[in-house]
């Protein structure tokens, strides 16, 4: 069963930028589309963009002017960049991969992310 | 408004059954998927497609879609049920993805 772990900074002052990045066990990174998706603390999910083993990527329109993500197969890593941070991008952020019919089947542990001056 | 509608919360009495309904009007074309989070833990995928079940999740979950509505079915809920759980498909535009708000599941 693939495994998905997370790794990055999360004590992040306003107008930082935020670098996480997410390891697959296995080589499926070599298809199917990865994604990043948080959760501010007591709230809901929210998807933020995917990627695919092509590196092509697809953003939630809100978020996209301050998103990076990319891909390495070779090191079987996809990762994010999100850059101005604000107080309202603190969260967990979660890594995880589209599957069948892009239900998101793999989730990685998640990431506590806090944006505080 | 959003894209995905959930009841913020519903409860039910220890094997009884349970639905619990996401709305929205990209459903009419796509599937949602299901997903189930206790607290301090990532979601789990417990149902997507037609009524497609990962595997390890137990049949008592089963899914169906009517119209704009997705509804998840808990035949038998179990204390263990007890979590939020949330509806995703696509948005109105077809071209991103979108949670619904999620629904608080208590097992009374």
């Amino acid at each position: 069963q693939v495994q998905l772990q997370q790794w990055g900074a999360g004590l992040l002052k306003p107008s930082e930028t935020l670098s996480l990045t997410c390891g697959v066990s296995d080589d499926s990174l070599s298809h199917l589309f990865w994604v990043w998706i948080r959760q501010s603390p007591g709230r809901g999910l929210e998807w933020m963009g995917e990627v695919n083993h092509r590196g092509s990527t697809n953003y939630k329109p809100s978020l996209r002017t301050r998103m990076t993500m990319s891909i390495d197969t070779s090191t079987r890593q996809f990762s994010l960049k999100l850059t101005s941070l604000t107080v309202a991008d603190t969260g967990v952020y979660f890594c995880a991969r589209s599957g069948p019919m892009g239900a998101f089947d793999v989730w990685g542990p998640g990431s506590q992310v806090i944006v505080s001056s | 408004s959003s894209d995905l509608t959930q009841d913020p919360a519903v409860s039910v009495s220890l094997g009884q059954t349970v639905t619990i309904t996401c709305q929205g009007d990209s459903l009419r074309s796509y599937f949602a998927s299901w997903y189930q989070q206790k607290p301090g833990q990532a979601p789990v995928l417990v149902l997507y497609g037609t009524n497609k079940r990962p595997s390890g999740i137990p049949d008592r979950f089963s899914a169906s879609n009517s119209g704009t509505t997705a509804s998840l079915t808990i035949t038998g809920a179990q204390a263990e049920d007890e979590a939020d759980y949330y509806c995703n498909s696509r948005d109105r535009s077809a071209k991103f993805w979108v949670f619904g708000g999620g629904t608080k599941l208590t097992v009374l």
